[in-house]
């Protein structure tokens, strides 16, 4: 089965500060990924999604960029980090083609951002 | 477009009591519906996954859901809540977005409390 490697667990950073959160997938090829966003007291929403190399999809306009180098590694980016970037981020993983499949998530990143 | 609601942010329940968290939601395509926990400082753990076979899904825990197309609701229960079972409740439904692309949306959560 698939795993995915999330790092770092936790991150405090100073405001207008540059972030780089990486996720990388092993078990598997050419998956979908997903970065998810867990405000404080609120669900989980979708920042961004990629199908393939190059490939990346925004759902919400934000202070927040992504990007996939390779087929396995989701890249999450900000030149400038603002104080409402706090919040639980998550990289999710699921295979393209078949419908019963579970989605795989790392163990996420809680940012703080003073 | 594919969207799912949670109907209640906060449900609280005495333990040995049943459970009832609801979810509806709203897909363009025939979507696979999911649920997933998450307790305090842990990860997603998949509880249980409707893929168009049976209505009724048995999931992990004693937990279980039934797919109600009709009423585009997939609620989760249990019949008696215990103390482990406090934590949070994400509904998720996987179809196709406009671009014929796989989507995974997530519901906004629910907050089970077990009261002792």
């Amino acid at each position: 089965s698939q795993t995915i490697h999330q790092w770092p667990a936790t991150l405090v950073q100073p405001v207008g500060s540059p972030l780089s959160l990486e996720c990388t997938v092993e078990g598997t090829s050419n998956p979908n990924l997903y970065w998810y966003r867990q405000a404080a007291g609120r669900g989980l929403q979708l920042l961004f999604y990629s199908v393939g190399i190059g490939q990346i999809s925004s759902e919400v306009p934000q202070n927040l960029s992504a990007s996939r180098p390779q087929d396995r590694q989701f890249i999450l980016s900000s030149k400038k980090l603002l104080l409402s970037d706090s919040g639980f981020y998550l990289c999710a993983s699921l295979l393209g083609r078949r419908w019963d499949t579970e989605a795989f998530f790392g163990q996420g990143t809680r940012l703080t951002v003073v | 477009a594919q969207s799912v609601t949670q109907l209640d942010s906060h449900v609280s329940v005495s333990e040995g009591t049943p459970v009832l968290l609801r979810c509806n939601y709203s897909s363009s395509y025939s979507p696979s519906l999911f649920w997933y926990v998450q307790h305090p400082n842990k990860g997603l753990q998949l509880l249980l996954k409707y893929t168009s076979a049976a209505t009724l899904v048995k999931g992990i825990n004693g937990f279980e859901a039934e797919f109600k197309k009709s009423e585009t609701s997939f609620h989760l229960t249990k019949p008696s809540a215990h103390m482990s079972d406090a934590a949070e409740y994400f509904c998720v439904v996987r179809g196709l977005n406009s671009g014929g692309y796989q989507k995974v949306t997530f519901g906004i959560g629910t907050k089970l409390q077990v009261i002792p």
